[in-house]
């Protein structure tokens, strides 16, 4: 059973709007919250990280918000760019190993977001 | 630095045969893991290792096998290879600790005949 859900396989977004990708979660335990990102032919690149104990968490043209009452995080990309043209993996570390070296990461199936000019 | 590497680039099997898939980091980590990723489905945690001389099951572990060989090594093995395991495979690392992400190397583009 999917720890971390990503319900939208896609998300198509003109150039300078908004890019908004949704993840929820199923453990309320989860504490620690991570997305990826991934070109084709390369492997999986961290890009923002929240813990629970905040709400959001800005890098630039990266937020990622939380909503604990709802499980839902979601990352908000402003503006977008043609390079931001790549998959998005939501990822969460069990409550057990983020601060352990076990450090097993569960992931969605990801979004797939294209911004076009 | 190079990171996390992985060899090969690209292999193809036929049902049946075996193979070794490598993985290699120097960020002196010492955690490493294997995921496969198929079309749809994310990322995949199949082994991991904590730390030298320790590995795991993960999600997905049937079919496969696992060895570190040392701290920057760690492997991952078909013993007798299946169409279901045509897959792409990432190899990652990471440092134990909190608020540590997990690094991926480029990844293994498998096809299982």
């Amino acid at each position: 059973d999917q720890q971390v859900k990503q319900n939208s396989p896609s998300l198509s977004v003109q150039e300078g709007r908004i890019s908004i990708l949704n993840c929820d979660y199923t453990n309320s335990m989860f504490d620690y919250f991570l997305w990826y990102k991934k070109y084709p032919a390369e492997g999986p690149t961290f890009l923002i990280s929240i813990s629970s104990i905040k709400d959001k968490n800005e890098d630039g043209r990266f937020t990622v918000f939380l909503n604990k009452s709802a499980k839902h995080l979601s990352l908000h990309i402003v503006p977008s760019q043609p390079g931001d043209s790549a998959v998005y993996f939501c990822a969460v570390y069990p409550p057990v190993d983020r601060g352990s070296t076990l450090g097993r990461l569960y992931f969605g199936r990801g979004t797939q977001l294209t911004v076009w000019p | 630095n190079a990171g996390v590497t992985q060899t090969p680039k690209f292999q193809v099997l036929k049902t049946g045969q075996s193979m070794t898939l490598q993985c290699a980091q120097d960020m002196n980590h010492n955690s490493m893991y294997w995921y496969r990723q198929d079309p749809g489905m994310g990322l995949r945690l199949i082994y991991y290792s904590a730390s030298e001389g320790t590995t795991d099951k993960g999600e997905v572990p049937n079919g496969y096998n696992v060895s570190r060989l040392n701290k920057r090594e760690f492997s991952l093995r078909l013993e007798s290879a299946a169409p279901s395991q045509t897959s792409v495979y990432f190899c990652a690392s990471r440092e134990g600790g909190p608020n540590n992400e997990q690094f991926f190397g480029p990844g293994t583009r498998l096809t299982v005949l």
